[in-house]
Parts: structure tokens; C-alpha cells; sequence
């Protein structure tokens, strides 16, 4: 059974700075990893999406990349805005299915 | 281009009462998955439909059953109220050859 873990939990930083945020799963025998910004009480926000043969994706001030082997990815937010105050996500197809599995997201704070 | 939209927003019932969300995919989305989130944690996965049946299951009770009609758009049905089953719940869409997830803004149910 898939299992991902993020850490840190919770992040609070100041405005301006770079920040990385992890993602681990047990089983590295994944098609793609999906990343997802949540604000409070809301929905989900697709980031990025990276396909088991890419290395990183890209969007702006956010890249995401991963490793297949070490059954890792990470996300780098660099330029922090207090915009980006939000819970961030990793999920990754559950194992002979269709569906996601998710992480329990790491909080973000910028302050301003 | 309208995403994924879910009704309603927000909605109250009394254990052992049935409730029923609902779910419009993207358009030019034909599979729509279901999931919980708890307060706190990553949301789990219910089940997907395509084609009008459901093609996987998460690990949930027989309560919670769904339907996805000739227009891609679905319900959650739940049975049987639990408080327990207080969460946000939430709709993704996406096409059947792709992975990528867009999820709606979510539905949260309060059990009393």
C-alpha cells in the first residue's frame, strides 16, 4: 500500500524567502506525481503535475521535482508572497487504481 | 471554461438521515472520482465513475454509493449518517488516458 508522508507539517516564514517543501512514498513504482495547493475550507488547486519519465516541472515561481529511486519529490516556492499562505499537497495514484493518495499536506505561513 | 463545480456548498443533516452531492465535471472531462477530507488530513479516496459505473473503490462502507449520468456529471449518495461522517467532501474530473486531477470546490457536510 502507497504511503506518503510530508514534512515539514507546518512552515512559517518570512516574506521573500525560498522555501522547499517534501514528499515521500513507499512504493516508487508510480506513473506520476501530482502537486496541489488547498486554501482554507476550500478545494483543490492543481500546481503541477509530473509524469514518472520527468526529472522537474515548472510554473512560475514554483518547481517541482522527482525522484523515482529515493521515492521522493519536492516542491520550491522561491520569492515567498503571503499569497502563498495555504496547505500544499502531494498525491500520487493509489496502487491498481484510478484514484489518489494523498499526503496530509504541510501548512504554510508567509508573513508579510 | 467552467472547472468542476459541486452543489451545495454547504449542508447540515441529522444522523441516520441520507444526503445526496452532486457533481459537474470540466468540460471535456468523462471520469469523475469522489473524496473525503477530514479536518486536519489529506483527503481519502472514495470511488471513480466512467462510462456510468464505477471503475474503482477506496476503502469506504457500502453506505456511501454514487452514479455518474450520460452527461459525466455525478452524486455521492450517503446512507445512514454517522457523525463521523462530518467532513469536506470532494469531486475531481479528469480524462481516462490522463492523470491529472482537477478538483472542485467541495461540499461540506456536518453531521449533527
Amino acid at each position: 500500500k502507497q504511503e506518503v508522508t510530508q514534512i515539514p507539517a507546518a512552515l512559517s516564514v518570512p516574506e521573500g524567502e525560498n522555501l522547499v517543501l517534501n514528499c515521500s512514498f513507499t512504493d516508487s513504482a508510480i506513473y506520476n506525481l501530482q502537486w496541489f495547493r488547498q486554501d482554507p475550507g476550500k478545494g483543490l488547486t492543481s500546481l503541477l503535475l509530473i509524469q514518472s519519465s520527468q526529472r522537474e516541472q515548472t510554473s512560475g515561481r514554483l518547481n517541482a521535482s522527482l525522484d523515482k529511486s529515493s521515492g521522493r519529490s519536492t516542491l520550491y516556492i522561491a520569492a515567498s508572497q503571503p499569497g502563498d499562505s495555504a496547505t500544499y499537497l502531494c498525491a500520487l495514484p493509489i496502487e491498481g487504481a484510478d484514484g489518489l493518495t494523498f499526503g496530509k499536506g504541510t501548512h504554510l505561513i508567509i508573513q508579510p | 471554461d467552467a472547472g468542476v463545480t459541486q452543489s451545495p456548498t454547504h449542508l447540515i443533516k441529522t444522523r441516520g438521515q441520507q444526503v445526496t452531492l452532486r457533481c459537474s465535471p470540466k468540460s471535456g472531462h468523462d471520469t469523475v472520482s469522489w473524496y473525503q477530507q477530514a479536518l486536519g488530513q489529506g483527503p481519502q479516496f472514495i470511488f471513480q465513475y466512467y462510462e456510468e459505473e464505477e471503475r474503482q473503490r477506496g476503502n469506504f462502507p457500502d453506505r456511501f454509493s454514487g452514479h455518474q449520468f450520460p452527461n459525466y456529471s455525478s452524486e455521492l449518495n450517503v446512507n445512514a449518517l454517522l457523525l463521523g461522517d462530518s467532513a469536506l467532501y470532494l469531486c475531481a474530473s479528469s480524462l481516462v488516458w490522463e492523470n491529472e486531477a482537477f478538483f472542485g470546490q467541495g461540499t461540506r457536510l456536518t453531521v449533527v
